[in-house]
């Protein structure tokens, strides 16, 4: 199983500053055929399912604010909100689906400072 | 404007099976691009992809489950279904259905069901 992790744990970053969670795989999940990596960030908020922001490490889910940005590649990732809002407070997971099982991180929960 | 609905019992006795339906509306299951997954999260804790299915009736699971799950579509409800067999504490989670896109990830979620075992 390709296992992720998710870097830092917890994070409180103050209202209109730049947030960043990183994750690695155990292995690369870049597919050579058309050089995507399957790598996907999800949002959740307390009580709601996971709402899928990127998807192929770097490409935005329609209607997600473009502050959320994705990038990496290989093993390395990083979800980067550039402008911290309220409504973003919540728990951030990666997941792989370059082979089964799809695995994900163990998640990521941003606060407000 | 898709949209996934869980639906079973909210508490299942130890060594029992659990059984849960997704219902699809505002779309077909038959549609060529998706596949159809089932995804748990137990309490205060993160996710785990049990399994998926295509409207075909082809399926993949997740080895640490093999053995215990069974994943079916029933095109002509719209619907797909999971079995859980020889349930236990650790199997107690909010169990999610999702769909799979074109790009692979699950970019459409039900809202969730919990399940509680306990006797």
């Amino acid at each position: 199983d390709i296992v992720m992790t998710q870097s830092p744990d917890s994070l409180a970053v103050s209202l209109g500053e730049r947030a960043t969670i990183n994750c690695k795989s155990s292995q690369s999940i870049l597919y050579s055929s058309n050089d995507k990596n399957y790598l996907a960030w999800y949002q959740q908020k307390r009580g709601q399912p996971p709402k899928l922001l990127i998807h192929r490490a770097s490409t935005r889910e329609s209607g997600v604010p473009d502050r959320f940005s994705g990038s990496g590649s290989g093993t390395d990732f990083t979800l980067t909100i550039s402008s911290l809002q309220a409504e973003d407070v919540a728990v951030y997971y990666c997941q792989q689906y370059y082979s089964t099982p799809y695995t994900f991180g163990q998640g990521t929960k941003l606060e407000i400072k | 404007q898709l949209q996934l609905q869980e639906s079973g019992p909210g508490l299942v006795k130890p060594s029992e099976t659990l059984s849960l339906t997704c219902t699809v509306s505002g779309g077909s299951i038959s549609s060529s691009s998706y596949y159809w997954g089932w995804i748990r999260q137990p309490p205060g804790k993160g996710l785990e992809w049990i399994g998926s299915i295509y409207y075909s009736g082809s399926t993949y699971y997740n080895p640490s489950l093999k053995s215990r799950v069974t994943i079916s579509v029933d095109t002509s409800k719209n619907q797909f279904s999971l079995k859980l067999s020889s349930m236990t504490a650790t199997d107690t989670a909010v169990y999610y259905c999702a769909r799979r896109n074109s790009s692979h990830a699950f970019d459409i979620w039900g809202q969730g069901t919990m399940v509680t075992v306990s006797s």
